[in-house]
């Protein structure tokens, strides 16, 4: 079976700098890798989603994540963090095909300092 | 575009009573809808997968008698708790997808409280 692990539950990141949430996954093969963002009161929304390819993948907001098959990764990545980041964080895997729903890690709560 | 609703956005209902929610794609057909329940400050799990015009696939350890999917259209799916007791409290969100390996989008989740 599939899983995901996000070993981080809460990151606290200053203002104006970097961040890098972890997530890490089990699958017998390459999966389709997805990260998500929730906000209070809004639905997950997608910020950028890996199939194949390049395996530096760029999304919304300012956000990148790369694929790394030998290290089961897929880091997201903001060279510059807003206040308006903050959120919860989901990585998210799924074979891609059928009728598969996606597996979800834990989450990751980012919380931004002035 | 790609914009998912779910209604109502949040309900409130006694213990022993059945509890309907709706998940509708907006601007696209959804060939498959999928529920997944989410606890407080925990992750989202897949409850069950509906194809439109057919019975919905449950996971493992969901009760199929007790959250009833239909999804009798392309652009509607509904899920309905029933008999609801305390322990179904929680926030229920609806995902949609066009098509096989198609991205899914996420209806903005129905939060359930049962007294």
């Amino acid at each position: 079976a599939q899983s995901v692990t996000q070993p981080d539950i809460h990151i606290t990141v200053s203002e104006g700098a970097s961040l890098e949430l972890r997530c890490n996954y089990s699958y017998g093969a390459t999966p389709y890798l997805f990260w998500y963002v929730q906000s209070p009161g809004q639905g997950l929304q997608l910020l950028l989603k890996y199939f194949s390819g390049d395996t530096l993948v760029q999304g919304i907001k300012g956000f990148e994540a790369e694929f790394k098959r030998s290290q089961s990764s897929f880091n997201l990545r903001k060279p510059s963090v807003h206040w308006s980041d903050a959120a919860e964080y989901f990585c998210a895997v799924n074979s891609g095909g059928g009728a598969d729903g996606l597996t979800f890690g834990k989450g990751t709560h980012l919380i931004i300092q002035p | 575009g790609a914009v998912v609703s779910q209604h109502p956005s949040w309900v409130i209902c006694k213990s022993g009573t059945s509890v309907k929610i709706e998940c509708r794609s907006l601007d696209f057909q959804a060939t498959t809808m999928f529920w997944y329940r989410q606890f407080p400050k925990q992750s989202l799990m897949l409850m069950a997968t509906s194809n439109e015009g057919s019975k919905a696939t449950y996971e493992q350890g969901v009760e199929k008698d007790k959250f009833l999917i239909n999804h009798a259209s392309l652009t509607l799916s509904t899920l309905t708790v029933t008999s609801a007791h305390p322990e179904d409290s929680s926030f229920y969100i609806c995902s949609a997808r066009y098509n096989v390996g198609e991205t899914q989008y996420f209806g903005p989740g129905t939060r359930l409280l049962v007294l």
